[in-house]
């Protein structure tokens, strides 16, 4: 089974500013997703990491916003951009390994506090 | 397309007493199903998955549940409740095959009373 870590595991930030949030991976993996669980809810996918190309955003999510990087299969990166107090969440890195019936693992999580 | 229910948002339930968390799915195709746990503070953690064969799945921690097709149904139960089992549960569905991502439902809380 994967182990994921995140870092930070949780931060402050001033409304305005950007946070980037990044994911590791203790095995190559090829999916690797963002997701998004604000207080009380259920987990929101933001979007699919894509090793050497541009992440696929689900519905209500745009890369100025939340752009995400992946250079390998092993390590992602997601950035919170222009915070407002609403992008207060965890976000959790997220990893599905096919070959186990699409069972997925999930990073400790970051939370994101805007002031 | 797929779909997840979770029937509470809350379950309350002495130290002791049985567990059960409602799940129901509905899917155009044979489903994968989850049950994820997630403590406070932490990421979510697998408790059981139901993938082929016997519908009767057992996970970590003592809970088990049962797939049951004639109702999209794949309910949470544990015997006796510990303190320890506080925590948000969720549910969650994928096609079977394929590299598809799960939908996970809305989560239900457990709380444990002494």
């Amino acid at each position: 089974s994967a182990v994921i870590s995140q870092k930070p595991s949780r931060d402050i930030c001033q409304r305005g500013t950007s946070l980037t949030i990044q994911c590791q991976v203790d095995s190559q993996v090829t999916m690797m997703f963002w997701y998004r669980q604000q207080p009380g809810q259920s987990l929101t996918l933001i979007a699919t990491a894509n090793q050497g190309s541009e992440a696929t955003y689900e519905s209500g999510f745009v890369i100025d916003k939340f752009p995400i990087s992946r250079p390998n299969l092993t390590f992602s990166t997601l950035t919170v951009s222009n915070l407002s107090p609403e992008d207060s969440s965890i976000y959790l890195c997220s990893v599905v390994e096919l070959a186990g019936f699409n069972e997925q693992f999930f990073g400790p999580g970051t939370r994101l506090t805007v002031l | 397309a797929q779909s997840v229910t979770q029937l509470g948002s809350h379950v309350s339930v002495s130290e002791g007493a049985l567990v059960l968390l409602r799940c129901n799915y509905s899917s155009s195709v044979p489903p994968y199903l989850f049950w994820y746990v997630q403590y406070p503070n932490q990421g979510l953690q697998l408790l059981l998955k139901y993938t082929t064969g016997a519908t009767l799945v057992k996970g970590i921690n003592g809970f088990e549940a049962e797939f049951k097709k004639s109702e999209t149904s794949f309910h949470l139960t544990k015997p006796s409740a510990h303190m320890s089992d506080a925590a948000e549960y969720f549910c969650a569905v994928s096609p079977a095959g394929g590299s598809y991502i799960p939908t996970f439902g809305r989560g239900t809380s457990l709380i444990v009373h002494p």
